[in-house]
Formats: structure tokens, sequence, C-alpha cells
């Protein structure tokens, strides 16, 4: 079965340091998600990405983040000074359309020091 | 008022049990109704995708939308010990931009052989 993919699946790192998280959508998929758990809390929408463009983004989502789709598969998610509380689970997720249901990744752990 | 809400529980019932999940809402923009099964520290992992009111059956489960009432439900017929997970409903309005999802916080699930 088709499985959105995300490395890495813990990465510890400094404040003030620039993460990248990586994820593979599934390959027919179109439309390309964020989103987070802080430990113990709801998971929370972060930004949509279709055509190679932002279709929305929520208010967590600010300048500090940024997604790209450098090639035809991965699909990136750039922290560029983290911070303490960016200390979450990040789930990658994709749909075929912007009706389709949303497959989720396995995560990937952010510990923040 | 939250968007979302859900019980957290737990809700611990017998192996074989008939199990009963609910979500209410407030944005009466949703049409699209979903229900995550999440184990710890795991992706959500989709289980019941329903678009306005009505009952959808799955096997095991059924889920339930009353939209005049802005309230979902998850039924679980013969509950196992496999199905001990925390349960996510999710929704979204309908827009072209993609599907942002709001999250319940969950509820959390024990059965017990």
């Amino acid at each position: 079965e088709p499985e959105v993919t995300q490395t890495p699946s813990h990465q510890v790192t400094q404040m003030g340091q620039e993460v990248i998280l990586r994820c593979v959508p599934i390959s027919n998929h179109l439309y390309f998600y964020w989103y987070r758990q802080i430990l113990g809390q709801k998971v929370e929408f972060l930004v949509s990405f279709y055509n190679n463009e932002i279709s929305e983004k929520s208010e967590i989502f600010d300048d500090q983040f940024s997604v790209e789709r450098p090639d035809g598969s991965n699909f990136t998610l750039k922290i560029r000074s983290t911070k303490l509380e960016d200390s979450a689970m990040y789930f990658c997720a994709s749909s075929e359309s912007h009706r389709g249901t949303i497959y989720f990744g396995e995560g990937s752990w952010l510990t923040v020091v | 008022q939250k968007e979302v809400e859900q019980d957290p529980g737990p809700l611990s019932v017998p192996e074989g049990a008939i199990v009963s999940l609910n979500c209410t809402y407030s944005n009466s923009a949703f049409q699209y109704f979903m229900w995550y099964r999440q184990y710890s520290r795991k992706g959500p992992e989709l289980l019941m995708y329903t678009y306005s009111s009505g009952n959808k059956e799955d096997g095991r489960f059924t889920a339930q939308v009353d939209k005049s009432s802005k309230y979902i439900s998850l039924f679980i017929r013969d509950s196992q010990p496999s199905d001990s997970a925390t349960y996510l409903c999710a929704m979204s309005p309908l827009n072209n931009a993609g599907n942002m999802l709001t999250f319940g916080g969950g509820t959390r699930l024990m059965v017990k052989p």
C-alpha cells in the first residue's frame, strides 16, 4: 500500500539552529501538507501546498517556517531558527485532490534543546 | 468555545463491547468528517471518511454525522485489544485550496482482554 514516508524519525537540535524535515508524499498525490502535534496536544494544521505554492497556512506558520518541493518527489519543511516551543511531532501528509482523503506519514519527532 | 471537542477519556471497555466515540463541533462550515486512529508516537491512520450527514459502515466501524446537532460519532463493534489507541475526529470545510483539517483532542480507548 502506498504510504507517506518521512525522515528523520527523530532529530535533536540546539535552539537557534535550522532544521529541515523531509517527506516523500504518495506518488500520484497533488496536495501536500504539514501538521504538528505538541506532546499531549491536538494535531494542528501548519500549511498546505499545491502546484508549487502555498495554498493555505495557519497562524502557526510564521516567517521562520518555509516549505519547498525541490524535485518531483520530496516535500520539505524548514524551520529557520528553532525555538524550544517548536519541539513537537511533525507530520507530513498528502491527498490526491482537494477533496481527497488525507494520508499521514509516521512523523518526525523534533526536540529543541 | 473550542472548534472541535472530544472527551479525552480514557475509555476502558472489555473485549467484544460496542464502543461509542463522539465529537461535537461549532463551525457550521465543516462538510467533511473523518476518524483517525493514532497509536502512541505514530502518525494518524485514516479509518472513516464521510461527507455531510448520514451513516457510513466499514466492517466493524460505523461513522455517523448529524450536522443539525453538530455531532459526529464512531461506533466500533466487537472491539478487540488491538483497537486500543487514541481516536481522533477531524473535519474540514469545502474549499478549493486544500483540505485543512481541524482535529479534536482525541479519545484514548483501552480494550481489555
